[in-house]
C-alpha cells in the first residue's frame, strides 16, 4: 500500500511567483492535513480539509495562501505571490475519518519550498 | 496563547544507554499527548501516546511519563540504538472539530556507537 504522496519534494521558486504544493492521501483517505514547518522548529497546523470542504483553516495566513481538496484528485496547497519567508517544509498528513485515536494522522515526505 | 516546548535542543548518548527526551506544555485542554520521531528529509513518524487522564504508558522499549502537576511530558528510550537518532517532537492533539496537532519544537538525539 502506497503511503500519503507528496510532489515536488523539493520546490524553488523566485519571489513573486505561484507555489502549488500535491498530496495524494493514502488510499481510502478523506480527510487532509496540511502543517508548515521551519528549519529547527516543530510542525504547525495550516488547515484541515475532507473531501471538497474546508472544515479548519484557523493556521492559514489571510492572504496569499489557499488550500483545496476536490473530489478527485490530490489536495492543493496554494502559495500565491511567495516571498522569502515562505521557505520551509510543507507537510501533508491522512486519516481515514476524523482522527479520533492519535496515531491514525499518516504523514506524506514533506516538499520542501525554498524562496530565492 | 498555547504552546509545547523542549528543554533541551540536543541530546547526545551512547549507544546502550538509556535515552530521555523531556517536553513541557502550557495547555491543560488537551485529550492526548504524542511523542512523533522525524529522521532527516522524511515526516514524522508516531512512536507513542498518552491521554490526559494517565501518568505513565509503556511501548516496546519506549516509557512515556505524564506529569499533569507541573505540565511536563517525557519520552524515555531504553538501550538506545543507532538508528534511534532523530529530532523527536511532542505534540498535544486538540479533539475539537478538527483534532489538529500542535507540535513542540524539538529535540535531536544523538547516538553514539
Amino acid at each position: 500500500n502506497a503511503g500519503v504522496m507528496q510532489n515536488p519534494r523539493h520546490l524553488v521558486r523566485r519571489r513573486g511567483q505561484e507555489a502549488r504544493l500535491r498530496c495524494s492521501p493514502m488510499k481510502g483517505h478523506s480527510h487532509v492535513y496540511w502543517y508548515r514547518q521551519l528549519p529547527e522548529e516543530g510542525l504547525k497546523f495550516m488547515v484541515y480539509l475532507q473531501k471538497e470542504n474546508i472544515i479548519d483553516e484557523s493556521g492559514m495566513p489571510k492572504e496569499r495562501f489557499s488550500a483545496e481538496f476536490p473530489k478527485e484528485g490530490p489536495s492543493i496547497l496554494r502559495i500565491q505571490q511567495v516571498v522569502r519567508g515562505d521557505s520551509a517544509a510543507y507537510f501533508c498528513a491522512s486519516s481515514p475519518y476524523q482522527a479520533t485515536s492519535t496515531d491514525t494522522q499518516y504523514f506524506g515526505p514533506g516538499t520542501r519550498l525554498t524562496v530565492l | 496563547g498555547e504552546s509545547v516546548g523542549l528543554h533541551l535542543p540536543t541530546l547526545s548518548v551512547q549507544e546502550g544507554d538509556n535515552s530521555i527526551i523531556n517536553c513541557a506544555y502550557s495547555n491543560s485542554a488537551s485529550d492526548y499527548f504524542i511523542w512523533y520521531k522525524q529522521e532527516s528529509g522524511k515526516g514524522p513518524q508516531f512512536i507513542i501516546d498518552i491521554r490526559s487522564n494517565m501518568d505513565k504508558r509503556q511501548g516496546q522499549r519506549v516509557t512515556v511519563l505524564l506529569n499533569k502537576t507541573v505540565k511536563h511530558l517525557s519520552l524515555q528510550i531504553a538501550a538506545t540504538q543507532p538508528g534511534d537518532s532523530a529530532v523527536y517532537f511532542c505534540a498535544e492533539l486538540f479533539m475539537d472539530s478538527s483534532y489538529k496537532l500542535i507540535f513542540g519544537s524539538g529535540t535531536r538525539l544523538l547516538v553514539r556507537p
